[in-house]
């Protein structure tokens, strides 16, 4: 079946530093692919939504110059979180459609900023 | 604005008894999924429910859903512990033509011995 490569798993990184979150469709090309984020015991909340090829779309609240979306290629999308700050830990997944009008989720990454 | 609504939000059930899970969205959706959340992983996929009616089954878990009442269940059927876990709804929509999914806030199963 389908299936998105994220990485890394778990990363930890001081305050003020950036941190790169990587997607990967490994078998099929995701046109759109999505980033949550997930705090403990909470549901996923979106924070865009990205297109190949294209700017990425944010929803209301999310700053856009602190999470950085790229999505050049149908294979590769990465989050990069700019400045890092204590209250940017966080369990942040990516989702692509797949083939089968299903939604593949990558593995998440436990990002902690200390 | 599409909103989801799971309920309960807990379950406490004990190994062997059937429970529902709830969830209902609040405007028109082309399809509603059942996910799964074991403590510090991603979501696992259960099911897709692509139309009105739709049933599908796997092992003890059971989805349906009814378009018209903008309702989906999740069947637990004869729970065992390995079933504890956060089931999420999530509905799906065409906005701007991306299929966004709108998640309920899931509900924690705990299955006891």
């Amino acid at each position: 079946g389908a299936v998105v490569s994220q990485h890394p798993s778990r990363v930890i990184c001081k305050s003020g530093t950036s941190v790169k979150i990587e997607c990967r469709s490994l078998d099929f090309q995701a046109t759109t692919m999505f980033w949550y984020r997930q705090f403990p015991k909470q549901s996923l909340m979106l924070m865009a939504t990205s297109n190949e090829g294209s700017k990425a779309t944010y929803e209301q609240g999310v700053e856009k110059d602190k999470f950085l979306i790229n999505h050049a290629s149908l294979t590769l999308s990465t989050l990069t979180v700019t400045s890092a700050h204590p209250e940017d830990s966080s369990f942040y997944i990516c989702s692509a459609r797949d083939r089968e009008y299903g939604y593949t989720f990558g593995s998440g990454t436990r990002l902690t900023v200390v | 604005e599409l909103k989801v609504e799971q309920n309960p939000l807990f379950l406490s059930m004990q190994e062997g008894k059937n429970y529902t899970i709830y969830c209902n969205y609040s405007t028109t959706s082309d399809r509603l999924y059942w996910y799964r959340q074991d403590p510090g992983k991603s979501l696992e996929s259960l099911f897709v429910l692509l139309s009105n009616g739709a049933v599908k089954q796997e092992g003890r878990l059971m989805a349906s859903l009814d378009t018209k009442a903008r309702l989906s269940t999740l069947h637990i059927t004869a729970a065992v512990h390995d079933l504890s876990a956060t089931y999420f709804c999530a509905a799906a929509y065409s906005g701007a033509g991306s299929y966004q999914l709108t998640f309920g806030k899931g509900t924690k199963l705990s299955v006891i011995p």
